[in-house]
């Protein structure tokens, strides 16, 4: 059973445009949502998190969406950059020394 | 600089062959990770530990086994390769207070190829 599902698997976005990365998970007890960045031949690396005692965070062009209700988050990228070409990967865990649980990962191209 | 170093960077190994990736960091975090990272799969947790001398099984541990002598220390075992090892694994670490907040620091991987 898959713990967090997350789509699209892969994204092409214009310069300029806004790039949307939707997961969803199925375990209530998860308490924290992060997303993370990785490039080509890299480890990824946390981008942006969020806990679920808040509905929205954003760290520059960056910014998550929370949905307790529907079990949903989503990352949203302003003004998409080539340099923000990447996969990105949405994950969970929950308190309590639990390794996180990540999504399949959604690769994102951004052209000029 | 601080972080994680993986070994070897990428290894091209018989399948039924012996082999261990090995990972240290010097940050002084009490949990490590090993992912492994597949086109279309993600990253899936095969084994973990939360301080040294602990391990724990994640998502897919078979045919892997991981030891924590020491904090800085996690390396990854295969016993016996098969094909379908072929992956790029991640060592990752966390410090105590990570593991709640979930922030992981990850090497840089290291490409296994099982023929």
């Amino acid at each position: 059973q898959q713990q967090v599902k997350q789509s699209p698997q892969s994204l092409i976005v214009q310069k300029g445009g806004i790039s949307i990365i939707n997961c969803a998970y199925e375990n209530t007890a998860f308490d924290y949502f992060p997303w993370y960045q990785q490039f080509p031949g890299k480890g990824p690396a946390l981008l942006i998190a969020i806990r679920p005692d808040v509905s929205e965070k954003k760290e520059g062009r960056f910014t998550i969406s929370f949905n307790k209700s529907a079990k949903q988050f989503s990352l949203h990228i302003m003004d998409s950059q080539p340099g923000d070409s990447a996969t990105y990967f949405c994950a969970a865990s929950m308190t309590g020394n639990t390794p996180l649980v990540f999504g399949k990962g959604t690769r994102l191209s951004v052209i000029a | 600089i601080a972080g994680i170093t993986q070994a070897p960077t990428s290894q091209i190994l018989a399948a039924g062959r012996r082999m261990t990736l090995r990972c240290t960091q010097d940050m002084r975090h009490n949990a490590m990770y090993w992912y492994r990272q597949d086109l279309g799969l993600g990253l899936r947790l095969i084994h973990y530990s939360n301080t040294a001398g602990t391990t724990g099984k994640g998502e897919v541990p078979d045919g892997y086994s991981v030891s924590r002598a020491n904090t800085d220390d996690f390396p990854l075992t295969l016993a016996s390769a098969v094909p379908s090892q072929t992956s790029v694994y991640f060592c990752a670490s966390t410090p105590e207070q990570g593991a709640i907040t979930g922030e992981l620091f990850f090497g840089e991987g290291s490409r296994l190829t099982v023929l």
